[in-house]
């Protein structure tokens, strides 16, 4: 098993420009979720989806949207790209229950120019 | 909606010493308390966990600690290695649905000297 992937890993934008990010997991999860990791700020959760079809804003959702058509895929999308946006974006999965075990991708580095 | 302190932000210590990382939390329904390890450009591994029924954990050097009263948790590790130096996260989740989110804190920076 793969476990969770995401495409690309490293990635360069300029001010305005658009970029999809996806995510992948053949753990059969119901739960995916998008972080955003910045120096001294932690992990924090930008959207996440409870199941194929549904999704829900995190903590910092503002500039970003995501879509969960398939129950493996989840894809996190910035239509206008901001300096500001410049992190690495984590994606991860997990079985929802009552403890939430969350597995983590790898990570995509990106910069805004 | 949940919060979680982390402390210290960094943390060194020799090799062989114990490593000591605190955070509290401020929702009394949260349940479960997991640890994560994230070596230096890697992704976070889930190394230790707690649920609220239980006051302690051990998994060969690292256990944790929950004390629900006091809304806090520790993360213990005995005799460091280098390979123990990352970056640590505590998390706080709640039961079931949105609440099934993680709350994670700032982060631990653990340096071990050899």
């Amino acid at each position: 098993n793969a476990g969770v992937t995401q495409t690309p890993k490293f990635r360069v934008l300029k001010t305005g420009q658009s970029m999809t990010l996806l995510c992948a997991q053949d753990m059969n999860h119901e739960y995916m979720y998008w972080y955003r990791q910045d120096p001294g700020m932690g992990l924090r959760l930008i959207h996440y989806s409870v199941g194929e079809g549904t999704t829900a804003k995190g903590e910092v959702p503002d500039g970003y949207n995501v879509s969960r058509l398939k129950k493996q895929n989840f894809l996190l999308g910035l239509e206008s790209a901001a300096p500001s946006q410049t992190s690495v974006y984590f994606c991860a999965s997990g079985s929802g229950g009552s403890y939430n075990e969350q597995f983590f991708g790898p990570g995509t580095r990106l910069t805004v120019l | 909606g949940e919060n979680v302190e982390q402390h210290p932000s960094t943390l060194s210590v020799q090799e062989g010493d114990s490593a000591v990382i605190k955070c509290t939390y401020s929702d009394s329904a949260s349940n479960y308390f997991p640890w994560y390890k994230q070596e230096l450009g890697k992704r976070p591994q889930l190394i230790i966990d707690i649920r609220s029924n239980v006051g302690e954990k051990k998994d060969q050097r690292i256990a944790v600690t929950l004390n629900k009263t006091a809304k806090h948790f520790s993360l213990h590790i005995t005799e460091t290695q280098p390979e123990d130096s990352a970056v640590y996260f505590c998390a706080a989740s709640i039961r079931g649905g949105s609440q099934g989110n993680l709350i994670f804190g700032k982060g631990t920076k653990l340096s071990v000297k050899p």
